[in-house]
This record gives C-alpha cells, sequence and structure tokens, in this order.
C-alpha cells in the first residue's frame, strides 16, 4: 500500500512571512498533484507535476518534484490570510490502475 | 465546461434511517467518478470509484453502498446509517482515458452529514 505523509499538520504563521510543507513516502509515484481545500468547500486543484525534480510556480506558491520522484514540497512566499486552507497532496500510483493516494493534509492559518 | 453537482449541501438523518446522495456530471463523458468521505477537515478516505456504468469498486468494508446507474450519475447509498457515518462526502470525477495517475479530481461541494 502507497502512503504519503504529510508535514507539518497544522501551522499558524503571520502574514508576510515564508513557509514549506512537505509530502513524503518510501514510495515511487508517477506524479504528484497537490489541492487546496477550504471550509465546507471540495478540494481544488493547484498544481500537477510529473518529472524527477520539476519545480512549478504558480504565483507566490513554488511546487517541487523530488528528483526520485518519492517527494515534493510546496513553498509559501509572503503568506497572506486568502492562502488560509487544508493543503493535501495526491500521487498518482505507477500502475495506473488505480485511483489517486492523499496526504492526509497540512492545515495552514495565516493571521492578518 | 464540466460541471459537478452534489447535493443535498448539509443533512441531518436519525441513526437506522437510510440515506442516498446523489452526484452528477455535465459537460463530459465517461468519467471515472468517486465517493470520498472526509472527517473533522482531514485527509480524504476514498469509498467508492467508478470507472463505467455499473462498474463499482469498494476501497472500504462499511455501511455504505454507491451506484452508477448512468454514465455521469453516481449515488452513495446506506439502507441502516450509523453514528460512525458522520462526515463530510465528496463526490468527484476525472478523465475516464489515459489512467487514473496523472488525471486531476474535480470535486463537488461535498454533503455534511450528521447521523443523531
Amino acid at each position: 500500500t502507497q502512503l504519503l505523509e504529510q508535514s507539518p499538520q497544522f501551522l499558524s504563521i503571520q502574514e508576510g512571512e515564508n513557509l514549506t510543507v512537505y509530502c513524503n513516502s518510501s514510495s515511487v509515484f508517477s506524479s504528484l498533484q497537490w489541492y487546496r481545500q477550504e471550509p465546507g468547500e471540495g478540494p481544488v486543484l493547484l498544481v500537477t507535476v510529473v518529472t524527477g525534480g520539476e519545480v512549478k510556480k504558480l504565483k507566490r506558491l513554488t511546487f517541487q518534484f523530488g528528483d526520485a520522484r518519492k517527494d515534493s514540497s510546496l513553498h509559501i512566499t509572503a503568506a497572506q490570510p486568502g492562502d488560509t486552507g487544508l493543503y493535501l497532496c495526491a500521487g498518482g500510483p505507477l500502475s495506473g490502475n488505480t485511483p489517486l493516494v492523499f496526504g492526509k493534509g497540512t492545515r495552514l492559518s495565516v493571521i492578518a | 465546461s464540466q460541471t459537478i453537482h452534489q447535493w443535498p449541501a448539509t443533512l441531518v438523518q436519525p441513526v437506522g434511517s437510510p440515506l442516498s446522495l446523489e452526484c452528477t456530471v455535465e459537460g463530459t463523458s465517461n468519467p471515472n467518478l468517486y465517493w470520498y468521505r472526509q472527517a473533522a477537515g482531514r485527509g480524504l478516505q476514498l469509498l467508492f470509484y467508478s470507472v463505467g456504468i455499473g462498474q463499482i469498486s469498494s476501497e472500504v468494508p462499511q455501511n455504505l453502498s454507491a451506484s452508477r446507474p448512468q454514465d455521469r450519475q453516481f449515488i452513495l447509498s446506506s439502507k441502516k446509517l450509523l453514528l460512525s457515518d458522520s462526515g463530510f462526502y465528496l463526490c468527484a470525477w476525472s478523465r475516464g482515458v489515459g489512467g487514473f495517475q496523472n488525471s486531476p479530481l474535480h470535486f463537488g461541494n461535498g454533503t455534511r452529514l450528521t447521523v443523531t
């Protein structure tokens, strides 16, 4: 069974600070997706990374896929209250025959 | 464009009562469909997924069942609810071609179920 561990589970920071959240596994994934979920809503896809070492930027968010495709990180620069939410990573199994594997998420709170 | 509708948004049901949650997708054909449950704002637990009409895969044995009577309709049911069935239920779809691994999930807005 492939598992994804996300850390930290909870993070509370002041507006303007930088932060990094992590998504780790002992298994290799074909791709890694990051989602953000706001209270009372479904998760929304932020980005998909598919190549080992790949870096993608989405405004103040930087996503990296590990060289071995076993881990990923999300770095937020100058966090804003609008970044508050639950960040979920999801890995695509190599076989492609089973659904995505989700981590348990990092709950981020950015205080103004 | 594709849209996903899930209802109701909120539901309060007594223990032992039946359940039916419905999800429909528009604007795409042959999608993969999913039911997830989320407890206390944490991770997603995959309950069921379907790659086609009448094809249901169950991930976790439990008090729930799923059906896909039409290509873009997915239903989550229970004959008798338990207290432990309370939670936030999310329906999602992804493209049905190219395997699961790189296809993003598109979620509905969820149903908050409280079993009393």
